[in-house]
């Protein structure tokens, strides 16, 4: 079992640039969801998806997007980055939905510069 | 709003000893409670959960316990060794997250051989 991947493992970008994050849910889960963790603290929630549709959002400007395709995959989507974006961002996994044991993966570590 | 708070911030204690990081929450009426274990710049490994309607559970030398009515949970690590070292973070569920997990900002364990 592969568990829950991320990729890439690092990215490097400008202020302004947009980035495209990807995640796929361990084996036989459904239920995808992302957080942003900025050094020191907890991670805070952005969305969820499941069945394809985003489920719930977390407070996030719509510069955050995201997509869930047929395979249960996401990606994670953030237009005109800030600074302030710098980050590991977090995907998590479950099965069929609400508040079901969440598998992590390792993240992808975001600087803006 | 859930308020998650772990304390202490920071940890160290010799090797072989037993040791107790604490969670409080604000609102009481969580869902579930889940551990997670977090490495320098890792993802989050999951560690323990534990469902609204239980008191405690249970995984080689961690224990998780629940309280509810006092909004508390402890996970206790018997005899500890120097791969324990990480952060420790805690979540719930609750009525007003939905299906965000709510973190506090984890506990920082070093165990010295």
């Amino acid at each position: 079992d592969a568990g829950v991947t991320q990729s890439p493992t690092h990215l490097i970008k400008t202020r302004g640039q947009q980035v495209t994050l990807r995640c796929s849910p361990k084996s036989g889960h459904d239920t995808v969801s992302w957080y942003q963790q900025a050094l020191g603290q907890g991670p805070q929630f952005i969305f969820q998806y499941y069945e394809e549709e985003e489920r719930q959002r977390g407070n996030f400007p719509d510069r955050f997007s995201g997509h869930q395709f047929p395979n249960y995959s996401s990606e994670l989507n953030v237009n005109a980055l800030l600074l302030g974006d710098s980050a590991l961002y977090l995907c998590a996994s479950s099965s069929q939905g609400a508040w079901n044991e969440q598998f992590f993966g390792p993240g992808t570590r975001l600087t803006v510069l | 709003k859930q308020e998650v708070t772990q304390i202490p911030a920071a940890l160290s204690v010799p090797e072989g000893e037993n040791l107790v990081l604490n969670c409080s929450f604000t609102d009481s009426a969580i869902y579930n409670l889940q551990w997670f274990r977090q490495d320098p710049g890792k993802g989050l490994t999951s560690l323990l959960l534990i469902q609204s309607s239980q008191r405690e559970q249970t995984s080689g030398r961690l224990n998780a316990s629940l309280d509810k009515s006092s909004g508390r949970s402890t996970l206790y690590i018997a005899a500890s060794q120097p791969g324990d070292s990480a952060t420790y973070l805690c979540a719930v569920w609750d009525s007003n997250s939905g299906y965000a997990l709510n973190f506090g900002k984890g506990t920082s364990l070093l165990v010295t051989p």
